[in-house]
């Protein structure tokens, strides 16, 4: 079936700009989670989404940073007012949790750029 | 702190050779573990999980790891590595109570010399 996908694959703004990157994750899943990988290294938790609502959102790094599951399907990750640090590769993940199931599947990511 | 610890930026190891990849964790709680490879430009592939039960688990690929509860140790390991193993492999660790968010190590590049 469909795995996690994500777009768009690479977006370039110019700092200040606002951005939205979107995740579709495996039909069914009920958990979703947002992960920043920066140059070098290892992905780092950004928020995690359980049904529609933020189950905990202790990754995101300041107010500029928002994401939302309005359907509990769809997540969309925002941005407002982008500076060059936020440049890197955001990933999703997608879960059944069912049965104690923490095994997590990734979309192959969107590769922010901030000029 | 909850933390995950992968010593080894970069090995290369010969194709053929064993290979043995490092991973210590700091987690307050009853620990997931997972192993993760990641070759340039592709997603985060999952190679194995530890949840309970026997602490040693295999995976796919050849890939097997040993779960040491005593030495915080959950090290990858393979018996023979391929040219096609050359990528960035990823450790790392969840709880029942964390809603399954993971804390990932930095990697380790591994390299494949013919």
């Amino acid at each position: 079936g469909a795995g996690v996908s994500q777009t768009p694959s690479n977006k370039v703004t110019e700092k200040g700009k606002y951005v939205e990157l979107r995740c579709d994750p495996i039909s069914g899943h009920t958990a979703l989670y947002w992960y920043r990988q920066s140059l070098g290294q290892g992905p780092e938790f950004l928020i995690y989404f359980q049904g529609t609502g933020a189950a905990d959102d202790s990754g995101l790094p300041n107010d500029r940073f928002f994401a939302v599951r309005p359907e509990g399907s769809v997540s969309t990750l925002k941005i407002q007012r982008t500076e060059r640090g936020d440049s890197a590769v955001y990933l999703c993940a997608s879960s059944s949790l069912n049965r104690g199931n923490h095994e997590q599947y990734f979309g192959p990511g969107t590769r922010l750029t901030v000029t | 702190a909850q933390s995950v610890t992968q010593p080894d930026i970069h090995i290369t190891v010969s194709e053929g050779a064993s290979l043995e990849l490092r991973c210590n964790y700091s987690y307050g709680a009853t620990p997931y573990l997972f192993w993760y490879v990641q070759s340039p430009g592709q997603g985060l592939q999952l190679l194995l999980k530890y949840f309970s039960g026997d602490t040693l688990v295999q995976g796919i690929k050849g890939f097997e790891a040993e779960f040491k509860r005593s030495q915080s140790s959950f090290n990858l390991r393979k018996p023979s590595v391929h040219w096609s193993d050359a990528a960035e492999y990823f450790c790392a660790v969840g709880a029942e109570n964390q809603g399954g968010k993971l804390i990932f190590g930095q990697g380790t590049e591994l390299s494949v010399k013919p």
